[in-house]
């Protein structure tokens, strides 16, 4: 089993609004990761968790919040969002920090698509 | 400077052309290379890994320059199916990725 879901498909949230994205493999990865992208931008990292552990922050703003209760979950708390940050936030994982290539390979879930009115 | 750095195209070509893609990094300590590819509206999904002796998977060709801090795809005999972005993709720092801004092939039958 090669896949990384994600819940939901489809976000529409106000800028009081608080939402939780959701990201879930079995692949038995230890680095999980959210990315954001916007349209024909490529996608820009935003945390990744190692071991469970947040081992980068690539200076995201505070009403980001992620979280990883367990090795196979990974969530991305949102509140007081702007408009600007409408944009399809991606989950992905590899297998981990053990070194070499194939462990960087990363597999990618299909996306939160996130509006913000 | 950007971290990564891509021809953005689009990249017209017709079925059966070979067509390549070239990507340069700034950081020599880079660590890892990755092609992938991304349809519109979808995820990007990893077409190969780009290892440092080069490495062939179909009709696809990956190679890395280290000396001159670049990677290569070449695709033989283009098909239809091939349009898509292409996504160069560098690590550092351990698990730190930073992916160009993407090269569209379009293939015309």
């Amino acid at each position: 089993d090669t896949e990384v879901t994600q819940t939901p498909k489809h976000l529409v949230m106000g800028m009081t609004n608080k939402k939780s994205l959701k990201c879930e493999q079995h692949m038995g990865h230890r680095a999980m990761y959210w990315y954001k992208q916007k349209a024909k931008k490529p996608p820009e990292l935003m945390f990744v968790y190692s071991y469970e552990k947040l081992s980068i922050n690539e200076s995201v703003p505070s009403r980001f919040s992620p979280e990883c209760p367990n090795s196979s979950l990974l969530n991305l708390h949102l509140h007081a969002l702007q408009p600007e940050d409408s944009a399809l936030y991606l989950c992905a994982s590899s297998q981990g920090l053990a070194g070499g290539q194939r462990y960087n390979e990363q597999f990618f879930g299909p996306g939160t698509r996130l509006t913000v009115l | 400077r950007k971290e990564v750095e891509q021809d953005p195209g689009p990249f017209n070509v017709p079925e059966g052309a070979t067509v390549a893609f070239n990507c340069t990094y700034s950081n020599s300590a880079s660590q890892s290379f990755f092609w992938y590819r991304q349809d519109c509206r979808k995820e990007p999904k990893l077409l190969m890994s780009v290892y440092s002796s080069g490495n062939e998977d179909g009709r696809f060709t990956a190679q890395l320059n280290r000396a001159s801090q670049y990677i290569s795809l070449l695709i033989r005999d283009s098909k239809l199916s091939d349009s898509a972005t292409y996504l160069c993709v560098v690590e550092y720092n351990f698990n730190k990725f930073y992916f160009g801004s993407g090269t569209k092939l379009n293939v015309k039958p």
